[in-house]
């Protein structure tokens, strides 16, 4: 049973357009949301994130949303850059002493000049 | 720091081979962590340690996967036999609290291509 998921696998968009990926969790006992990004031939690198007490994190271009009644978190990247292009993994950490993250399938970005 | 290092960053081995990923988790971290990726199922946890010590390995998929942590500094992850479906990236990532949640750093991977 998936804890997260990520129902878009790809997402194309212009650039100087906004972005916003999507990801859906089924369990209410997560501390923080994360966002992580995946270069090819590169291991995943920490974006941003967000706790389970707040509803908005931003950091420049980047800015995730979360929707705790709804189970849902979004990543909205405004303007898009070429750069940005890359795979996007939405992750939740547990709560309690065995803390681990537990990531989505990823959605492929891909931002057009 | 050098950040997580993975060792090979490419494997093509033969059905049946025993084949061993190695990782370096960053000094200072206590947590350790084996991912793998795959396109069905993006990234799974497969097992993690935490000061060394197993702490959850329900992700790892069958007996023939087995991983050892036997110090702070090196871990491997071993299958033996290896199989076609095994074929996928592992990655490995390491961990310290930062009072925003886990901070996770990964290694650039291990490609695996079993033959």
């Amino acid at each position: 049973d998936q804890q997260v998921k990520q129902n878009s696998p790809s997402l194309s968009v212009q650039e100087g357009r906004i972005s916003i990926l999507n990801c859906d969790y089924t369990n209410s006992m997560f501390d923080y949301f994360l966002w992580y990004k995946k270069y090819p031939a590169e291991g995943p690198t920490f974006l941003i994130s967000i706790s389970s007490i707040k509803d908005k994190n931003e950091d420049g271009r980047f800015t995730v949303f979360l929707n705790k009644s709804a189970k849902h978190l979004s990543l909205h990247i405004v303007p898009s850059q070429p750069g940005d292009s890359a795979v996007y993994f939405c992750a939740v950490e547990s709560s309690g002493s065995a803390r681990q993250l537990t990531f989505g399938s990823g959605t492929q970005l891909t931002v057009l000049p | 720091d050098a950040g997580v290092i993975q060792s090979p960053r490419h494997e093509v081995t033969e059905m049946g081979q025993e084949v061993t990923l190695r990782c370096k988790p960053i000094s200072g971290h206590n947590s350790l962590f084996w991912y793998r990726q795959t396109m069905m199922r993006g990234l799974e946890l497969l097992i993690y340690f935490n000061n060394n010590v197993p702490i959850d390995d329900s992700g790892m998929p069958e007996d023939r996967f087995s991983a050892k942590m036997p110090n702070a500094s090196f871990s491997t992850l071993k299958i033996q036999p290896s199989e076609p479906r095994d074929s996928a990236v592992y990655f490995c990532a390491s961990s310290q609290w930062t009072g925003m949640g886990l901070g996770y750093t990964f290694g650039s991977g291990t490609r695996l291509t079993v033959v």
